[in-house]
């Protein structure tokens, strides 16, 4: 069966301090990788995608993730984050093919001003 | 981008009542929407998926009489909790395929909370 893991449930860090957010997968085929963020109070939003082509995906607000096939690895980061970063960060997979998304069970961001 | 609404955004409940939680996607046709429920401090749980003009399908360990679903139209799904119990309090998530982009847009969750 699919499992998303994120090694990090919860991160602290300052202002302008670099980030990464590790996710992995367990899934044997080939697979599109998700990264959302839900802040306080809002619902899930996507931060950035990856289907196929360029491993290396930009998102939205400067996030950008790495999918690493060998480690069925799929890290979010940001060279500096901002105290409006502050929020819940899931990692998501679905088999190709299928619709069904899994999530990790998400890494809660405080960026401290 | 795509938009989805949940409605109602919180609801209170007396056991053995029977909740409906409605899910619509406002400007996009969706023949596919998923539910999802989400427990405090954990992540979000695929409960059923639902297709427009056919029978959900559910998730294992997911109760079928308990989580009726219904998908009526292109930009309506909804999911009634039937007797619901203390236990099923959980934020419920759906989320809606836009055919266009094969995207996943989801709705801002509805917080159920059983006396």
């Amino acid at each position: 069966a699919q499992s998303v893991s994120q090694h990090n449930h919860h991160v602290i860090l300052s202002e302008a301090a670099s980030l990464e957010l590790g996710c992995n997968y367990s899934y044997g085929g080939t697979v599109n990788l998700f990264w959302y963020v839900q802040y306080p109070g809002q619902h899930l939003q996507l931060l950035l995608k990856y289907f196929s082509g360029d491993p290396l995906v930009k998102g939205i607000k400067g996030f950008e993730a790495e999918f690493i096939k060998s480690k069925f690895s799929f890290n979010l980061r940001k060279p500096s984050v901002q105290w409006s970063d502050t929020a819940e960060y899931f990692c998501a997979v679905n088999a190709e093919g299928t619709y069904k998304y899994i999530f990790g069970t998400g890494t809660r961001l405080k960026v401290l001003a | 981008g795509a938009v989805v609404s949940q409605h109602p955004s919180r609801v209170i409940c007396k056991s053995g009542t029977s909740v409906k939680i409605e899910c619509r996607s406002l400007d996009f046709q969706a023949t596919t929407m998923f539910w999802y429920r989400q427990f405090p401090k954990q992540s979000l749980m695929l409960m059923a998926t639902s297709n427009e003009g056919s029978k959900a399908t559910y998730e294992q360990g997911v109760e079928k009489d308990k989580f009726l679903i219904n998908h009526a139209s292109l930009t309506l799904s909804t999911l009634t909790v039937t007797s619901a119990h203390p236990e099923d309090s959980s934020f419920y998530i759906c989320s809606a395929r836009d055919l266009g982009s094969n995207e996943q847009f989801f709705g801002p969750g509805t917080r159920l909370t059983v006396l």
